[in-house]
């Protein structure tokens, strides 16, 4: 069965350091997605990304957050200073269509120290 | 606005016996689809079902059953005879279409943890 690939599993990142969490999504799926789960909380959207440009994005997805396809396969978020607060289990997904195929990765937990 | 209730913050049961989690849910959408995903203490999110807003036919998958009713707006999830392999996070989750466009966000409830004891 088709998967979503998130890389690494686990980080550490020193506070102020920029930090690039990768995923590959399905290969046919059209739509793509991060959403943040911080610590013994729910998991909460970031952003949507269809057409090489982001539908829509919470209000947690600050200046400090970005989001790239950079060479068609790979789905990247970018946080540029990293605070504490980051801290959290960041999980990428994608779709087909809309919300068929909606597939999660498996996730990246972050920790900033 | 968009919302998922799960009251229960917790769950405790001992093994074979039936458990309920509640999920309620908000939109003024009539087109919107409801999830139910597991969270293992390993941390992914396990799909379970999918269900749309107009399909309110019950579902049992083995020891799953899900009851749907709009006219509750809830979509609870029954665990029959559970197991201690059952212990995780319930999620159950909402997306809606306003009918121009869809982007796809789900929309999470707070969970509900479910502890099995032997």
């Amino acid at each position: 069965e088709p998967e979503v690939t998130q890389t690494p599993s686990h980080q550490v990142t020193q506070m102020g350091q920029e930090v690039i969490l990768r995923c590959v999504p399905i290969s046919n799926h059209l739509y793509f997605y991060w959403y943040r789960q911080i610590l013994g909380q729910k998991v909460e959207f970031l952003v949507s990304f269809y057409n090489n440009e982001i539908s829509e994005k919470s209000e947690i997805f600050d200046d400090q957050f970005s989001v790239e396809r950079p060479d068609g396969s790979n789905f990247t978020l970018k946080i540029r200073s990293t605070k504490l607060e980051d801290s959290a289990m960041y999980f990428c997904a994608s779709s087909e269509v809309g919300i068929y195929g909606y597939t999660f990765g498996s996730g990246t937990r972050l920790t900033v120290v | 606005a968009q919302k998922v209730t799960q009251a229960q913050t917790e769950i405790s049961v001992v093994e074979k016996e039936d458990v309920t989690l509640d999920c309620v849910y908000e939109t003024r959408d009539t087109t919107y689809y409801l999830f139910w995903y597991k969270q293992p203490p390993s941390g992914e999110l396990v799909f379970l079902i999918r269900r749309n807003s107009f399909d309110e036919q019950n579902e049992i998958s083995g020891r799953y059953s899900w009851n749907f009713q709009k006219s509750t707006s809830s979509f609870n999830f029954t665990i029959t005879a559970s197991q201690v392999v059952d212990s995780a996070v319930y999620f159950c989750a909402l997306i809606t279409f306003d009918g121009s466009s869809n982007t796809g966000k789900l929309i999470f409830g707070q969970g509900t943890t479910l502890q099995v004891k032997p």
